[in-house]
């Protein structure tokens, strides 16, 4: 199982142009979420999709849409970036219903330059 | 004011030492979990902790969830190289994770 996988890896826009950052997980999970990491901030939440077709804001969803596409698969947009929105982004996963606690899982992260 | 205070924000020391981090906040969970992050990975869950005064061992680790259920700490014996890294730690607040800021590890060997 390759758990959670994110694409691309690495990318430099420039500001006003838009991306969407890739998401996909094997776990069979229910919920996923997208965060942002910046240095002396920890992880902030911009969405999460509890369940398929469903998504809600987090904590930071001021310049970022999500597609829930399917069970395995949720997708971060910028519609037009800006250079506050220069990140480390995470995508997790998590099935709280077998534990009872949220047991994230994260893909490798996503670093975002916007010039 | 962040819901969770971790600290030292920044730690070195030289292998072998050992090491103790900070979780508190003014506010009772449920639970709470903390995380590794290794430079260039994403965080990876280390352990839950659910009752007032639990303590967890994983290896070197040690892990203690207050009586009160309001802080936790992370204690680590003769630190390694291997144990660099961002460690977080985490409650569940509302049906989503809310993180603390990180203590940032350094192992010199």
């Amino acid at each position: 199982n390759a758990g959670v996988t994110q694409t691309p890896k690495f990318q430099v826009l420039k500001t006003g142009q838009s991306m969407t950052l890739q998401c996909a997980q094997d776990m069979n999970h229910n919920s996923m979420y997208w965060y942002r990491q910046d240095p002396g901030m920890g992880l902030r939440l911009i969405y999460y999709s509890a369940s398929e077709g469903t998504t809600d804001k987090g904590e930071v969803p001021n310049g970022y849409n999500v597609s829930r596409l399917n069970k395995r698969e949720f997708s971060l947009r910028l519609e037009s970036a800006a250079p506050s929105q220069t990140s480390v982004y995470f995508c997790a996963s998590s099935d709280s219903w077998t534990s009872g606690v949220l047991d994230q899982y994260f893909g490798p992260g996503t670093r975002l330059l916007v010039l | 004011t962040q819901l969770l205070e971790q600290s030292p924000q920044f730690l070195s020391i030289q292998e072998g030492e050992n090491l103790t981090v900070y979780c508190n906040s003014s506010s009772v969970f449920s639970s709470l979990q903390w995380y590794r992050q290794e430079p260039g990975e994403g965080p990876v869950l280390l352990v839950t902790v659910v009752t007032g005064g639990e303590v967890k061992k994983l290896k070197r680790l040690t892990f203690q969830f207050g009586d009160a259920r309001k802080d936790s700490s992370l204690h680590i014996t003769a630190a390694q190289p291997g144990d660099t890294g961002l460690y977080l730690c985490a409650v569940e607040y509302g049906n989503k994770l809310v993180f603390g800021a990180g203590t940032i590890l350094r192992v010199k060997s």
